[in-house]
């Protein structure tokens, strides 16, 4: 069964430095999200990517923050000066069409900032 | 911005009785309705969806209920069993499905 997938698993950084956090969606898949869950808290949508180009994004995803699908497999999310509130879960997910609300989940990055 | 909450952080409940997860809403303007199962490393994984449109939908041993004049959706499970213990997070979306609203979970325990 196609699935998504998540690279690395867990990535330790210090504040200030660039991660660059992974995806590979299910290759047929159109529309990619980002999100992430801090420990003990709900799971919060940062952004929505379709045709190469951001669909909508939340409050949280700013200036730091970009996403990119840089050779039509791979979905990357970029913070680009990590600050120790950017320690999470973050999970990728994709879905397959416009109407579809059915999305697939990524099992995880745990980001640590330190 | 807690447009979709789940006021009950953890629900315990023996193994063949019923589960009722409950979940409420604050925007109007959701259409799609969503409940996601979750265990410890795992992404969330889909398990049933509703829509506006409908107030009831039923998928084997899960069912969810839409209330939408009192804002509210509950995820029912009967009989629950011990593989059901996992965290519940419901979900809303409006109808472009651009983005997603999640509660901030269930933990549920089947006890055996």
């Amino acid at each position: 069964e196609p699935e998504v997938t998540q690279t690395p698993s867990h990535q330790v950084t210090q504040m200030g430095q660039e991660v660059i956090l992974r995806c590979v969606p299910i290759s047929n898949h159109l529309y990619f999200y980002w999100y992430r869950q801090i420990l003990g808290q709900k799971v919060e949508f940062l952004v929505s990517f379709y045709n190469n180009e951001i669909s909508e994004k939340s409050e949280i995803f700013d200036d730091q923050f970009s996403v990119e699908r840089p050779d039509g497999s791979n979905f990357t999310l970029k913070i680009r000066s990590t600050k120790l509130e950017d320690s999470a879960m973050y999970f990728c997910a994709s879905k397959a069409r416009k109407g579809s609300y059915e999305q697939y989940f990524g099992p995880g990055t745990r980001l640590t900032v330190t | 911005d807690q447009q979709v909450k789940q006021n009950s952080p953890s629900l315990s409940v023996q193994e063949g009785r019923i589960s009722i997860l409950n979940c409420d809403y604050t925007n109007s303007m959701f259409d799609y309705f969503l409940w996601y199962k979750k265990y410890p490393a795992e992404g969330p994984t889909f398990l049933i969806s509703i829509s506006s449109i409908k107030d009831k939908n039923e998928d084997g041993r899960f069912t969810v209920f839409l209330n939408k004049s009192a804002k509210h959706l509950s995820l029912h499970i009967v009989p629950s069993q011990p593989g059901d213990s996992a965290v519940y997070f419901c979900a809303a979306s409006g109808n472009n499905f651009n983005k997603f609203y999640f509660g901030s979970g269930t933990k549920l325990n089947v006890k055996p």
